[in-house]
């Protein structure tokens, strides 16, 4: 059975100052990797996704995520931090599974950006 | 606008009432899901749909029902609501059922059932 892990249920970072929300993975075959974010009453926004090719995927809103084969991981981050990022960030992956391509996300990791 | 659409947008309820929560699409994907979200718990999903009248369960189906008998509509049944479906629900939509596809999700519906 596919999982994913979002080890930090919070991070707090300092406006300006880099960020790194944590993903990990566990599949069975080559997996699709998603981030999503959710903001305060809404639903969840795509971000980025990893399907194959270059390991660093860049997004919207200036993130990227670095997906690493070797440690299952596929972390995302940004350069500086903006107090407007503040959100709930959502991991996924989507691999075979039975037969169907069923997603499995995370728990979620609240971001805080503090100005 | 491409979108998906939900309704209603907040429901309070008492056990054993049935009811029905609408989701739309109009960006013609074949591929349609629900979700329901729990603190700590993440996004977990209920049912989805990879045409129309094809659907099959997800990880949590237990006290659901979905039709497809339209390719732009999903609707979510809940025959006897009982207090642990008290949750925020996501419809969610994708242009096929490739699984590098993202999703679009609707704005939820926050369901309480007394």
């Amino acid at each position: 059975a596919q999982s994913v892990a979002q080890p930090e249920d919070q991070v707090n970072v300092a406006e300006g100052n880099p960020l790194t929300v944590k993903c990990t993975y566990s599949v069975s075959g080559n997996p699709y990797l998603f981030w999503y974010v959710q903001y305060p009453n809404r639903g969840l926004q795509f971000l980025l996704k990893y399907i194959t090719g270059d390991n660093l995927v860049k997004g919207s809103y200036g993130f990227e995520a670095e997906f690493n084969k070797s440690q299952t991981s596929f972390h995302l981050k940004k350069p500086s931090a903006l107090v407007s990022d503040s959100a709930l960030y959502f991991c996924a992956v989507r691999a075979l599974s039975g037969g169907s391509y069923i997603p499995t996300f995370g728990r979620g990791t609240s971001l805080i950006v503090h100005p | 606008e491409a979108q998906v659409t939900q309704n209603p947008r907040y429901l309070i309820t008492v056990t054993g009432k049935k009811l029905t929560v609408t989701c739309s699409q109009n960006m013609n994907h074949e591929y349609m899901s629900w979700y329901r979200q729990d603190p700590g718990l993440g996004l977990r999903q209920i049912y989805y749909s990879m045409n129309v009248e094809v659907t099959d369960k997800g990880d949590v189906p237990e006290g659901y029902k979905v039709s497809r008998k339209e390719k732009r509509n999903f609707p979510l049944i809940l025959e006897s609501p009982s207090p642990n479906q008290t949750s925020l629900y996501f419809c969610a939509s994708s242009s096929d059922r490739s699984s590098y596809n993202e999703q679009f999700f609707g704005p939820g519906t926050r369901l309480t059932v007394l």
